[in-house]
């Protein structure tokens, strides 16, 4: 019964470099959602995703960033040409589909980039 | 401009004594209201969540409480118990129709004493 996985755990680059980051959500989860962690900070809302369709990337910065939930395998956060700002905790979490209701977000452990 | 406030950053509290944690928002769209729990590098973990046509709900130690009028929500953890030590975070959906977006406050770190 696995939960929300996510790779890398931890991962550095270089400025200027792309940095790719998987989650695969809970089994029977059709939602993804991105979040971004600053130090001393709350989590940031970046993206929501169904399977290959963007519902909601109003966090999401205008440039570098993009994000993709394809029919087949893993939501993937995309990060081209990367700064040292973009160093944080990015965390993924899946729900369910909405059945009416509300529905709680099951988080990943979460991946940890460093941009040197 | 913050939409959810956690201003206590610490809280302290001797085992098996009660915890209290607390939550103000902003936006009176908001309809859903979740803690959560996050231990150092790993991903938060759900506790319990309260829709806004309730005024409290219970689980075990963990109960929520909403006041509407007043914005504000609270965790009560009783008894607490070391394992509670970890940092907790209220979150907030609702506002704009997009039930998918998170609001996270700045998170509690809770320290359970022995």
């Amino acid at each position: 019964n696995a939960g929300v996985m996510q790779n890398p755990r931890h991962l550095v680059r270089r400025r200027g470099q792309e940095a790719r980051l998987r989650c695969s959500p809970m089994k029977g989860h059709s939602h993804v959602y991105w979040y971004r962690q600053l130090p001393e900070e709350g989590l940031k809302f970046m993206v929501y995703l169904q399977k290959e369709n963007i519902i909601d990337e109003s966090g999401m910065p205008k440039e570098r960033f993009s994000a993709e939930f394809p029919k087949e395998g893993p939501s993937i956060l995309r990060i081209q040409q990367v700064v040292r700002g973009d160093s944080a905790a990015y965390f993924c979490a899946s729900s369910p589909a909405y059945g009416g209701g509300y529905n709680e977000q099951f988080f990943g452990p979460g991946t940890r980039l460093t941009v040197l | 401009d913050q939409q959810v406030k956690q201003n206590s950053p610490s809280l302290s509290v001797q085992e098996g004594r009660i915890s209290i944690l607390n939550c103000d928002y902003t936006n009176s769209m908001f309809d859903y209201f979740l803690w959560y729990k996050k231990y150092p590098a790993e991903g938060p973990t759900f506790l319990i969540s309260i829709s806004s046509i309730k005024d409290k709900n219970e689980d075990g130690r963990f109960t929520v409480f909403l006041n509407k009028s007043a914005k504000h929500l609270s965790l009560h953890i009783v008894p607490s118990q070391p394992g509670d030590s970890a940092v907790y975070f209220c979150a907030a959906s609702g506002y704009g129709g997009s039930q998918g977006n998170l609001i996270f406050g700045k998170g509690t770190k809770l320290s359970v004493k022995p």
